[in-house]
């Protein structure tokens, strides 16, 4: 099983509107880290947020929210206040704590435009 | 403090050459990390060191490819006796604890 899912390969949205990008994972460790990356077309990657899996509440950042619903195992990225340079790849990602485990797991990514 | 430096940023090389990527990670920083990335794919994760320590390696990373990190400081990914398969972005991250991994720009080598 994918240990992240993002099932939007691509999103619109109009500047200065707010957006919301979905992930789901998978994990049967009790704690672990969720993170944002935001990765434009130069390629680097891009560190957004992280939330970790006993935070009691959403991790913000700026612009950057996440609506963590651990029952449902869903870690969204809100952006709110579109600007044109949010157009980007963006990537969910997870590690877990289990020993040994010193990675990150990726989704397939979500490739956003903002229309002007 | 720049950040995560890697060289080069690209990379054009004969099937069958060796090539070899550099990757200078944030000074304070004891992990790094080593991830490849195909087109249209997440980052897939190689091998990680602690200081000069490698500790993890994934199945992706076969007998061609080795990589190293002398006394903790910059670390070298080399890939021998390249295949037109190894045509990716080469991704290189470093942390210091478990919540903060920055990423280099990469090298986006190309195998004709």
């Amino acid at each position: 099983a994918q240990k992240i899912t993002q099932t939007q390969p691509g999103m619109f949205v109009q500047e200065k509107e707010a957006v919301t990008l979905d992930c789901t994972y998978d994990t049967s460790d009790p704690s672990y880290g969720l993170f944002w990356y935001k990765q434009p077309s130069s390629g680097e990657m891009i560190f957004l947020i992280y939330q970790g899996s006993y935070d009691q509440q959403n991790a913000t950042e700026g612009r950057y929210s996440l609506n963590f619903q651990k029952a449902r195992k869903s870690a969204n990225l809100v952006i709110s206040a579109s600007q044109l340079g949010d157009s980007a790849m963006y990537f969910c990602a997870m590690r877990e704590s289990v020993a040994g485990a010193n990675n990150l797991f990726f989704g397939t990514g979500t490739r956003l435009t903002v229309i002007p | 403090d720049t950040g995560v430096s890697q060289d080069p940023r690209h990379k054009i090389t004969k099937r069958g050459q060796n090539v070899t990527f550099r990757c200078d990670p944030i000074s304070e920083h004891n992990r790094l990390y080593w991830y490849r990335q195909t087109l249209g794919q997440g980052p897939e994760f190689l091998t990680y060191f602690q200081n000069e320590a490698q500790l993890e390696k994934s199945r992706l990373l076969s007998d061609r490819f080795s990589a190293e990190r002398p006394k903790g400081s910059f670390s070298t990914l080399e890939i021998q006796r390249t295949e037109q398969g190894d045509s990716a972005m080469y991704l290189c991250a470093s942390s210091l604890g478990w919540d903060g991994y920055t990423f280099g720009s990469g090298t986006r080598l190309t195998v004709v």
